[in-house]
């Protein structure tokens, strides 16, 4: 089952803020997080484990709420290079491959 | 190191043709991703190799997709008789294991247009 990711798009000038959020139907083993500029191939940014928090940069974390089954990605003081489209990808307990949402595009504006 | 690359980067051909897509993963991973992008989709999972296991096959849209790995390392994606709807993107990724803790580093992808 494919996640839903929200918003579909946004928009923001250099140091704002944002929250890119990842909802499954189902419950996760672990989310993962990926930014994909245009043209180029998609580059990881984090993994998320059940139990667990991950950050993998310096002003972008997530946050894994298992209950809820969902996870967000927050961006902070935005810079023109965080610019791109952000997937999430969830994996199901039972060894499944990852499932990827539809990506949220951002645009980051001077 | 050398990171993923597919080839060709571009191909088009016309609808009814056979094609095949390579990629060749980073050297040591034993987990390779076939994956497909259509304009303004997210990533549709086709297909993974784990090691000499047998692969996962369970996102190939229909029998027309095949794809192999020889010798643990570069994997051929064939689709037959192509059809207008399998234009789209289509990436390869490759990661140290299959395993929710290990990631995925994909490759600059093969732009497929069936005409």
């Amino acid at each position: 089952q494919q996640p839903v990711q929200s918003p579909q798009a946004v928009i923001l000038r250099e140091g704002e803020d944002a929250v890119i959020n990842c909802s499954s139907s189902k419950a996760l083993y672990s989310v993962h997080w990926y930014r994909q500029k245009h043209g180029e191939a998609p580059v990881f940014l984090m993994i998320l484990l059940k139990g667990g928090e991950q950050k993998g940069h310096d002003k972008i974390s997530a946050s894994f709420n298992e209950k809820k089954q969902q996870s967000s990605l927050y961006l902070t003081a935005s810079q023109l290079s965080y610019s791109g489209t952000y997937f999430c990808g969830t994996e199901v307990p039972g060894n499944t491959p990852l499932v990827f949402g539809k990506g949220t595009r951002l645009s980051v504006i001077a | 190191g050398a990171g993923v690359s597919q080839s060709p980067s571009n191909k088009v051909t016309e609808k009814g043709k056979d094609v095949e897509l390579r990629c060749d993963p980073i050297s040591g991973h034993t987990a390779l991703y076939w994956y497909r992008q259509s304009l303004g989709q997210g990533l549709e999972f086709l297909i993974y190799f784990q090691g000499n296991s047998a692969p996962d096959k369970s996102g190939l849209p229909s029998d027309r997709f095949s794809a192999e790995r020889t010798g643990g390392s570069v994997s051929t994606l064939t689709i037959q008789r192509t059809q207008q709807e399998d234009s789209a993107v289509y990436l390869c990724a490759s990661s140290l294991r299959i395993h929710s803790s290990y990631e995925q580093y994909f490759g600059p992808g093969t732009r497929l247009t069936v005409t």
